[in-house]
């Protein structure tokens, strides 16, 4: 089993250009969550879906930040326009029903 | 509401000693709490957790033990090497929703900053 993968695992932006990250999940599992890593803020999650569907985005930032599950093998998570602040690492994890959250290994985000 | 508080910050201990970390709640119905390890650079993944039907889990040199009447649960690791150096994270969740498709959100603590010198 490849894990969950994320692309890309680095990316270098300037501010006000548009961000998308991708995640593919663990073949199987039905429930996919988004992360933002900082040193300040800790681990937070943005948004989770279940079966493809959207149940909680509070964590979400502003409207610069969008989420999609168009299938349940692949989800993204945009920044439109990035701002130097939405530096982090991004986490995507996926799990099945009731079960563990896996982590794939990120994509560091900078923003000049 | 869904606050995690982890303590402490940083723990700093001997080859071979014994490390605790807590993690306090205060959302009643928290019935899962993972726990999680990051070394400098990596993915978090779980090391072990455990769900409001048991008071203490073991898995060889890791133990969690669950206090729901006091909203609190801990991380144990005994025999500690300098491997166990990493970034631990105490977790919470609970059912989606009543019929529980999935465990759901996780509120994460802080993390522990945990250093094992040889």
């Amino acid at each position: 089993d490849a894990g969950v993968i994320q692309s890309p695992r680095h990316e270098v932006t300037e501010m006000g250009q548009e961000v998308t990250l991708r995640c593919k999940p663990i073949s199987g599992h039905n429930s996919l969550f988004w992360y933002r890593q900082t040193m300040m803020r800790g681990l937070e999650l943005l948004i989770y879906f279940n079966n493809n569907v959207p149940i909680d985005d509070s964590g979400m930032p502003e409207d610069r930040f969008s989420a999609k599950m168009p299938n349940a093998s692949f989800s993204t998570l945009k920044i439109q326009p990035s701002e130097p602040r939405d530096s982090a690492v991004y986490f995507c994890a996926s799990s099945v029903l009731e079960g563990t959250q896996y982590f794939g290994p990120g994509t560091r985000l900078l923003v000049l | 509401g869904e606050n995690v508080e982890q303590h402490p910050s940083t723990l700093s201990v001997q080859e071979g000693d014994s490390a605790v970390i807590k993690c306090t709640y205060s959302d009643s119905a928290s019935n899962y709490f993972p726990w999680y390890k990051q070394e400098l650079g990596k993915r978090p993944q779980l090391i072990i957790d455990i769900r409001s039907n048991v008071g203490e889990k073991k898995d060889q040199r890791i133990a969690v033990t669950l206090n729901k009447t006091a909203k609190h649960f801990s991380l144990h690791i005994t025999e500690t090497q300098p491997e166990d150096s990493a970034v631990y994270f105490c977790a919470r969740g609970r059912k989606a929703n009543a019929g529980g498709t999935s465990y759901g959100k996780l509120t994460f603590g802080q993390g522990t900053i945990l250093t094992v010198h040889p």
